[in-house]
């Protein structure tokens, strides 16, 4: 596969509960970054990850948001107790250094 | 901070007719900059980039951006617009200076081209 896949492309989980996201990166891109899309916004920073490493955490909105890369490749987005304002499209981007961002088609969540 | 501004939520456009989508930015540092499109229930898709050198860069699909630094503006362009070109666009930016390689996104601009 050329792309960035995430999956699901779509997740509904009752207010609460925990979720995962998972996004496979293109092979080889170093960086690795999570974006929230709200409907009618644009996307909007959440992580970004350099290797296994997060470089830059500033766009989590809170504790309950967390995100891992443990082997500098696949990428989870791990959310807990979701609220209903969680719910937007979560974008998956990855790159080689200085290089522009190559996205995903997304995980569409709504938590009802 | 850095920061976006997309004015326009919607640009209409007839088929065959130039097409501008305007974006203007802030940031620290020398700007990078970049335009993405959007289709429906798809990721973004890379369309340009602005680093440095010529102010009007070329892109996919024909369009093309015209960075004026004095006018802080980065403004997409395309001299014949098609159908096929309706979609949400967005514009992003981020500095040479700190903030890693962490893009900030305007809200997007709607083009519609119609017949």
């Amino acid at each position: 596969g050329a792309g960035v896949s995430q999956t699901p492309s779509n997740k509904v989980t009752e207010k609460g509960k925990y979720v995962e996201l998972r996004c496979d990166p293109i092979s080889g891109h170093t960086a690795l970054y999570w974006y929230r899309q709200s409907l009618g916004q644009g996307p909007e920073f959440l992580i970004y990850f350099q290797g296994t490493g997060a470089a830059d955490d500033s766009g989590l909105p809170n504790d309950r948001f967390f995100a891992v890369r443990p082997e500098g490749s696949v990428s989870t987005l791990k959310i807990q107790r979701t609220e209903r304002g969680d719910s937007a499209v979560y974008l998956c981007a990855s790159s080689l250094q200085g290089s522009p961002l190559h996205f995903g088609n997304g995980t569409r969540l709504t938590v009802t | 901070a850095q920061s976006v501004a997309q004015p326009e939520d919607q640009v209409n456009v007839a088929e065959g007719n130039p097409l501008t989508v305007k974006c203007t930015y802030s940031v620290s540092g020398n700007p990078y900059l970049f335009w993405y499109v959007q289709y429906p229930n798809r990721g973004l898709q890379f369309l340009l980039k602005y680093i440095t050198g010529d102010n009007l860069v070329k892109g996919s699909y024909g369009f093309e951006a015209e960075f004026n630094k004095s006018q802080t503006s980065f403004h997409l362009k395309k001299p014949s617009a098609l159908v096929s070109d309706s979609a949400l666009y967005f514009c992003a930016v981020r500095g040479s200076t700190g903030g890693g390689n962490k893009l900030t996104f305007g809200t997007g601009t709607q083009l519609k081209v119609e017949l």
